[in-house]
């Protein structure tokens, strides 16, 4: 079945650990790919996309993602997470071959340990 | 702009009562996504309009729950009869739609979400 796979459920880090978070995904076609952050208790917010061109996006906060076209992956990553960084993390699809869906994967919960 | 406003922000009733969520999109919107958030299923895409038109409605679980758009600053997502297993957060969110090769649009914007609690 066509998916969004995060690999991680759960990391734990220690403040200025580098993070890398997996993302996959299986549909074909034009994509669409984003990360959403939701802090504790708050709703979601967007935190990278990818449309086209360069496939190394940078986002808010000092995140950035990878789109590697060849994997169907879309990892995102930071060189040095902060406390406040501890929150949910969803990878997100919008496959125009789904009819335009945005589709979540499962999640990841971070927890940065100060 | 005021975002993605919904209502009500919480709301507690009983198996069985009639539950109706609101959503007002931004201003010049024109595509509007429902989701559910559980902690056992993650986020699941219930429906989505484009233009006030129901696009894709295979995610709504079943005949318990509709949902309308009337025009396009407004929607519902109506649960009747409500059951325990439909406690869950319900987002709303909003896009500019014009196709995949607008690359400032697409971007969904969600609104704080409805928490339902059914007892």
């Amino acid at each position: 079945a066509q998916s969004v796979s995060q690999h991680n459920h759960h990391v734990i880090l220690s403040e200025a650990a580098s993070l890398e978070l997996g993302c996959n995904y299986s549909y074909g076609g034009t994509v669409n790919l984003f990360w959403y952050v939701q802090y504790p208790g708050q709703h979601l917010q967007l935190l990278l996309k990818y449309f086209s061109g360069d496939p190394l996006v940078k986002g808010i906060k000092g995140f950035e993602a990878e789109f590697i076209k060849s994997k169907f992956s879309f990892n995102l990553r930071k060189p040095s997470v902060q406390w406040s960084d501890t929150a949910e993390y969803f990878c997100a699809v919008r496959s125009y071959n789904q009819g335009g869906k945005l589709i979540f994967g499962q999640g990841t919960e971070l927890s940065v340990k100060p | 702009d005021a975002g993605v406003i919904q209502s009500p922000r919480h709301e507690v009733t009983e198996m069985g009562q009639e539950v109706t969520l609101r959503c007002k999109p931004i201003s010049g919107h024109n595509s509007l996504f429902w989701y559910r958030q559980t902690m056992m299923r993650g986020l699941e895409l219930l429906i989505y309009f484009n233009n006030n038109v129901p696009i894709d409605d295979s995610g709504m679980p079943e005949d318990r729950f509709s949902a309308k758009m009337p025009n396009a600053s407004f929607s519902t997502l109506k649960i009747q009869p409500s059951e325990p297993r439909d406690s869950a957060v319900y987002f709303c969110a909003s896009s500019i739609d014009r196709g995949q090769d607008y690359s400032g649009a697409n971007v969904l914007t969600f609104g704080a979400g409805s928490r339902l609690t059914v007892l």
